[in-house]
């Protein structure tokens, strides 16, 4: 596609539910990046997907996160039994590659779990 | 930890002034630094990018500069315009590792 397409743009969740958030990268582009961004912060990574090789989950705050990407293309981010600090921003970037400056950026899903 | 912060989280600037957004970092081994841009409910956009070996670049009415003795890296953008509107973040990155830091954002709000 042209641009980076998350899905949905907004999310209300009641605590202890689970959600999932898709993000489509531009095509072509290898490497797949998730963060999380809270209201006037900046940008905390998760989670990081280049080609086949084994994705740097480093950044994912707790084991009720995770993410997979099918196909080396769409990736989804998992978020088990919600809590109301999980409530932010996620964006999704891809790049054709590793470097940063390649980075183009999703709109981001809004996730508010009440 | 290493970090990148700014020094001030809201400028308001007349229209058609030049802004000035600031930045200190703490890692001297980063081997360049990012400016975005981020406006209400959209991802960052790249605005412009600097090598640890510059002292200075220049895009389309932005231009970015490193002091490395100090440590800061500014983003100026002349004759600010409403569209300029938005929350500024910089960055930098090691090339051996894929992963930006992120400094906090700066807020720029620009005046009629």
């Amino acid at each position: 596609g042209a641009g980076v397409s998350q899905s949905p743009s907004n999310k209300v969740t009641e605590k202890g539910k689970d959600v999932e958030l898709r993000c489509d990268p531009i095509s072509g582009h290898t490497a797949l990046y998730w963060y999380r961004q809270s209201l006037g912060q900046g940008l905390e990574f998760l989670i990081y997907f280049q080609g086949n090789s084994a994705p740097d989950k480093s950044g994912l705050p707790s084991d009720r996160f995770s993410a997979e990407r099918t196909g080396g293309s769409v990736s989804t981010l998992t978020i088990q039994r919600t809590q109301q600090e999980d409530s932010a921003v996620y964006l999704c970037a891809s790049s054709l590659g590793g470097a940063a400056r390649g980075y183009t950026f999703g709109s981001g899903t809004r996730l508010t779990v009440v | 930890g290493e970090s990148v912060g700014l020094h001030l989280p809201t400028l308001s600037v007349q229209e058609g002034d030049n802004s000035i957004i600031n930045c200190a970092y703490s890692n001297s081994a980063s081997d360049y630094f990012i400016w975005y841009k981020q406006e209400s409910g959209k991802g960052p956009q790249f605005i412009i990018d600097i090598r640890s070996n510059m002292d200075k670049r220049q895009g389309q009415r932005v231009t970015v500069l490193l002091n490395k003795t100090v440590k800061h890296l500014s983003l100026q953008i002349a004759a600010t315009q409403p569209g300029d509107s938005a929350v500024y973040f910089c960055a930098e990155v090691n090339d051996s590792n894929y992963q930006l830091i992120w400094g906090a954002g700066t807020k720029l709000i620009i005046k009629p």
